[in-house]
């Protein structure tokens, strides 16, 4: 399984672009990379998912690197609702098994 | 009515009861997981079901038990509960199946407390 490691927490101001950064060194040629979005006291809920390069939708952007080994998740213009915790996911989504999370990165934005 | 049902949604027990937290789901899905978080910290991922016939133990699976009685329900038991197993526990959902993204849905939550 690919773990994947990501910053604790970051501030942000409304308005700015905020950029996640997730490390997945082993990950394999199956897998995909997901990113999911969690409120508090509420369940995550799926942002992107991407294989290479970039994958754009109307809530985020995902870009990653030819070597595929990290990835960057990339919010537009946050709110003050996009306050959260982001978790980065690598497997193979075929599979979908032992789909595990990690402690995320939770993103503070400020006004 | 939501996708992926959860009950109880609150439960407070007592030390060394056993618990049964329950989970349907309406979206057709064949995987279906059970995390546990705890206050400030992520998701782990207790046990997981690919069919009916198929169990996997997940990250933190001693002290948990599963049944998955039909493809639409999957069930957590705790056979003597302890205040440690205090948390907020997710059921999810995912159609791997389909050729989609895999994408997990989330049921919204069963807080449980052990005195």
């Amino acid at each position: 399984l690919a773990k994947t490691t990501q910053p604790i927490s970051m501030d942000s101001y409304e308005g700015q672009e905020v950029n996640i950064t997730c490390s997945h060194n082993n990950i394999a040629t199956n897998d995909y990379i997901t990113w999911y979005q969690q409120f508090p006291s509420q369940g995550p809920r799926f942002i992107i998912q991407g294989y290479k390069t970039k994958v754009t939708n109307e809530v985020a952007s995902l870009f990653i690197p030819a070597d595929r080994k990290s990835s960057t998740l990339s919010l537009p213009r946050v709110s003050l609702s996009d306050t959260a915790v982001y978790y980065c996911l690598v497997g193979d989504r075929r599979l979908n098994n032992d789909m595990r999370f990690g402690a995320g990165t939770r993103l503070t934005v400020k006004p | 009515d939501a996708d992926v049902t959860q009950t109880p949604r609150n439960r407070i027990t007592k030390t060394g009861k056993r618990i049964m937290l329950e989970c349907s789901q309406t979206k057709g899905h064949d995987r279906m997981y059970w995390y546990r978080q705890d206050p400030g910290l992520g998701l782990q991922l207790i046990y997981y079901s690919f069919d009916v016939k198929d169990i996997n133990k997940g990250e933190i699976s001693d002290g948990y038990s599963v049944s998955r009685q039909a493809q639409a329900k999957f069930s957590l038991s705790l056979e003597s509960a302890i205040p440690n197993q205090t948390a907020l526990y997710f059921c999810a959902t995912s159609d791997a199946l389909g050729g989609g993204t895999g994408e997990l849905f989330f049921g919204e939550g069963s807080r449980l407390t052990v005195l």
